[in-house]
Order: C-alpha cells, then sequence, then structure tokens
C-alpha cells in the first residue's frame, strides 16, 4: 500500500516564475486536498476535489493559484509568477469520502522557497 | 469561522512518563469531527487519534487518549508511557464539510 506522494520535494524559484507541483493520492481515495503549511505553523486549507470535481477553494487560493485533477486521480498545484510570501510547504493528503470525519492521509509535502 | 487554538507553543516530558497536550476550538455547529496528527522532524504528517463529536465516550488508541469535552470546546490529548518516538509537532484539527482546520501546534520534546 503506497501512501501519498508529492512531487518535486524541494523546488527553489525565483521571484516572478511560475512553478508547478504534483500529487498522486492513495490509490483508492476520491477525495484530494491542498494545504499550505509555513514554518511553525499548522496547515492552512486551500482546497479539495472528490474525483475531478474541485468542490471547495479557500480565500486564500489567490488567482495566481491554480489547481486540477483532471481525471480524478493526481491532481497539479500550479502558482504562477511566484512571490516571496508563497515560500512554504505545500501539503496533500487524500481520503476515502464517507459520511463524514473521514481521516485524510498526508503526503511528505513539497517545499517552496521565493527567492 | 471555526477556529482552534493550541496554548501550549512547546512541552516536555520525560521518558515514561505521562503528558497533556491541550486544544480548545470554536464553532456553532453539533456535528464535527476532531484529530490529532503527529509531524515529526521532517517526515510527514500521521493520524494520532479521531473523535467523533456525537459520542460522549473518549477515543483511545494504545498509548493515546483524549479528554473531550464538548461544552467547553476542548479536546485534549493524553500520551502515556511516553517514548522517544514520541517526540514531533502535534496538531489539533477540527473537521467539518471536507475540510481540516488546524492549531498552532504544540512542539513535544521527550527527555531520556
Amino acid at each position: 500500500d503506497t501512501g501519498v506522494s508529492q512531487n518535486p520535494r524541494h523546488k527553489i524559484t525565483k521571484r516572478g516564475q511560475n512553478v508547478t507541483f504534483r500529487c498522486d493520492p492513495i490509490s483508492e481515495h476520491n477525495r484530494l486536498y491542498w494545504y499550505r503549511q509555513t514554518l511553525g505553523q499548522g496547515p492552512e486549507f486551500l482546497t479539495y476535489f472528490q474525483n475531478e470535481a474541485q468542490l471547495e477553494k479557500s480565500r486564500l487560493l489567490s488567482d495566481r493559484f491554480s489547481a486540477e485533477r483532471p481525471k480524478g486521480s493526481f491532481s497539479t498545484l500550479e502558482i504562477q509568477r511566484t512571490e516571496q510570501g508563497d515560500s512554504a510547504m505545500y501539503l496533500c493528503a487524500s481520503s476515502l469520502a464517507s459520511s463524514g470525519g473521514e481521516t485524510q492521509y498526508f503526503g511528505p509535502g513539497t517545499r517552496l522557497l521565493v527567492l | 469561522a471555526q477556529t482552534v487554538t493550541q496554548s501550549q507553543p512547546e512541552m516536555s516530558v520525560q521518558e515514561a512518563e505521562t503528558v497533556t497536550l491541550s486544544c480548545t476550538y470554536d464553532t456553532s455547529e453539533s456535528d464535527y469531527y476532531l484529530f490529532w496528527y503527529k509531524q515529526p522532524p521532517s517526515r510527514q504528517m500521521i493520524l494520532v487519534i479521531r473523535q467523533e463529536a456525537y459520542k460522549q465516550q473518549n477515543a483511545t488508541e494504545n498509548r493515546f487518549s483524549v479528554n473531550f469535552q464538548k461544552a467547553a470546546k476542548s479536546f485534549s490529548l493524553k500520551i502515556s508511557d511516553s517514548q522517544l518516538g514520541d517526540a514531533a509537532m502535534y496538531f489539533c484539527a477540527y473537521w467539518r464539510d471536507g475540510k481540516l482546520t488546524f492549531g498552532q501546534g504544540t512542539i513535544l520534546t521527550v527527555h531520556p
């Protein structure tokens, strides 16, 4: 049973560049989530999908951020025109939707540094 | 909006002793779930324990147990017989409508 995987694990970019991260969920999981975590803080919800449908987006997700899950399997998170404030750990999680409160399983994260 | 507060930025415990991590939350909902997650240094977040708000019985997982006080909106985590491998950042989280709201975290140090 493979867990949630994320690539790349680390990304250094210059301000103004675009970056894309990938998340591969646990295979039978139909829900996929993106969170952002800054140093010493708890993760903050960004968005989530059920299958290929994006069900909710946080106000934190500015127009420069876009997420997709085209075939209901892996997902990508793209940040356009990166800013130094985008530096953070981007976490992906997946779950199997149930009647409520299903456990979310987290990946190792992608650490982004914007110079 | 729901908020989750962990008032203890850092805690320490001696190996084999017991420690309790505090968490309070604010919500107007009656149906929700609460979680404790553990994030070891440079490693991924893993589930410690889960509690359904409609259940009065406190959840237990081996050495980990919770004290869930719904009226007080309090959800503390007790770790018994602490082990060196318990050292990590611990996050309390509130689940509602598919998403988790996390607290700021508590760094737990375990002394041998």
